[in-house]
Parts: structure tokens; C-alpha cells; sequence
């Protein structure tokens, strides 16, 4: 079993959809990270989060520690919102500082 | 300021050759993480460098080799290269190694073995 699990692997949606991409993690942790992966492979660092909520823009992402389990929310998705949207962890259990274990990723594509 | 930069953005190799890829931090930056992602999965961590010394390694053989210079920059190193090690290779920088330091990804170098 992966130390860091996404759900769904892909998802499609019509522009204007509220977007939900789940992650779960079986290790402890310092912080949680969402990340945006385009094609051609560069990787933006979206929200590290280790606790309650952060909001940037149309994204938000939650965290419920208990629970070992995050949510990357899109409001009003767009087509430029496609992308693969990856869940990462540092720190605690089989990680150690900074190094982070990653998600398998999600494939989200919007369509107009 | 310039972002993680790393050469070359693409590179074919034959099975047997070794092959070096290169990194440069952001300016201030001090700890750098490599990573491989192969298509369709999730990046794997490989070596993590502060401050010119290997603070962390992954499951990699030692084929696999890493070094950080003077100026933060690092090199990761592939000898005797596998088909299987085709993927996208990553840099990350970051101000630490620490895990309440955010770390900034370079744009990667995808390396086909043939």
C-alpha cells in the first residue's frame, strides 16, 4: 500500500464544476503539500498546508490531521485549470526532512 | 530572480552509457532534492544534498550518484543506464532541508535510454 493515496486517477469536468481531488496518507507527517504538474512535466508548488484550510484564488485546500486525509477543492473550473494535480508529505514516518513522498497524481481535465 | 534552472531539458542515451544531469538552485537556496518520475506515477525521492553533504537517500542502486558544489548547484550521476531508467529526472531546491521549508522545483530533464 502507498504511503500516499489520490483519488479519483482521473476526472473530467465541464467548465463552471466544483472540483473535488481527495488524498489519504498512512504516516505521520509535517506538512502536506498540493502540487500542479502540466504537460511537458514542471511542477508548481500550489499550498503546504499542516493544519485547518488554506484558500488562493478559485483553490482551496483543507486538512484533517486526525484523519490523516486532505481535499483540493477548484471552484468555477476552467480549462486552463487541466492539469495532473498531485498530493505530496514531508517529514514524519518512512520521510525525513524535507523529502517529500508523493501521490500517484490526478488527471483533471476541464472541458468548455 | 531566476527559478530552479537544470540541463539538458532532453537527453537519448543507449543501455550501458552513464550520463550527468545538472541543477542550479534559486540564489539563497542550499538544500537540493533530485527526483525521478516516470510517466503515468508520482515523482520518487533519490538524494537530498545540504550544504555539500548527502542528508537522505532512496531506494536507488548505487548506480545512481549525486554531488552538490560550492555554490549549491549539484550534478546527479546515471552509470551503466537501464531502459527502465527512462523518466523525467527533477530538481528541487529549498532554503533547508527542513520540512517547514516549501521547496521549488526546477522544469526537469527527460531522459530516454534506448
Amino acid at each position: 500500500k502507498n504511503e500516499v493515496e489520490q483519488s479519483p486517477q482521473n476526472l473530467t469536468a465541464q467548465e463552471g464544476e466544483f472540483i473535488t481531488i481527495n488524498c489519504s496518507y498512512s504516516v505521520g507527517i509535517s506538512a502536506l503539500h498540493w502540487l500542479q504538474q502540466h504537460p511537458g512535466g514542471g511542477i508548481v508548488s500550489l499550498f503546504m498546508l499542516s493544519s485547518g484550510k488554506k484558500k488562493h484564488g478559485r483553490l482551496i485546500a483543507t486538512i484533517n490531521i486526525q484523519e490523516k486525509h486532505s481535499s483540493l477543492h477548484i471552484t468555477a473550473s476552467h480549462p486552463r485549470d487541466s492539469a495532473v494535480y498531485i498530493c505530496a508529505v514531508s517529514g514524519g514516518g518512512e520521510t525525513s526532512g524535507s523529502r517529500l513522498t508523493f501521490g500517484e497524481g490526478t488527471q483533471l481535465t476541464v472541458n468548455p | 530572480d531566476a527559478g530552479v534552472t537544470q540541463s539538458p531539458t532532453h537527453l537519448i542515451k543507449t543501455r550501458g552509457q552513464q550520463v550527468t544531469l545538472r541543477c542550479s538552485p534559486i540564489s539563497g537556496h542550499k538544500s537540493v532534492s533530485w527526483y525521478q518520475q516516470v510517466l503515468g506515477q508520482g515523482p520518487q525521492f533519490i538524494f537530498q544534498y545540504y550544504e555539500k553533504e548527502e542528508r537522505g537517500r532512496g531506494n536507488f542502486p548505487d548506480r545512481f550518484s549525486a554531488r552538490q558544489f560550492p555554490n549549491y548547484s549539484s550534478e546527479l550521476n546515471v552509470n551503466a543506464l537501464l531502459l527502465g531508467d527512462s523518466a523525467l529526472y527533477l530538481c528541487a531546491s529549498s532554503l533547508q532541508p527542513h520540512s517547514s521549508y516549501e521547496q521549488y522545483f526546477g522544469p526537469g530533464t527527460r531522459l530516454t535510454v534506448t
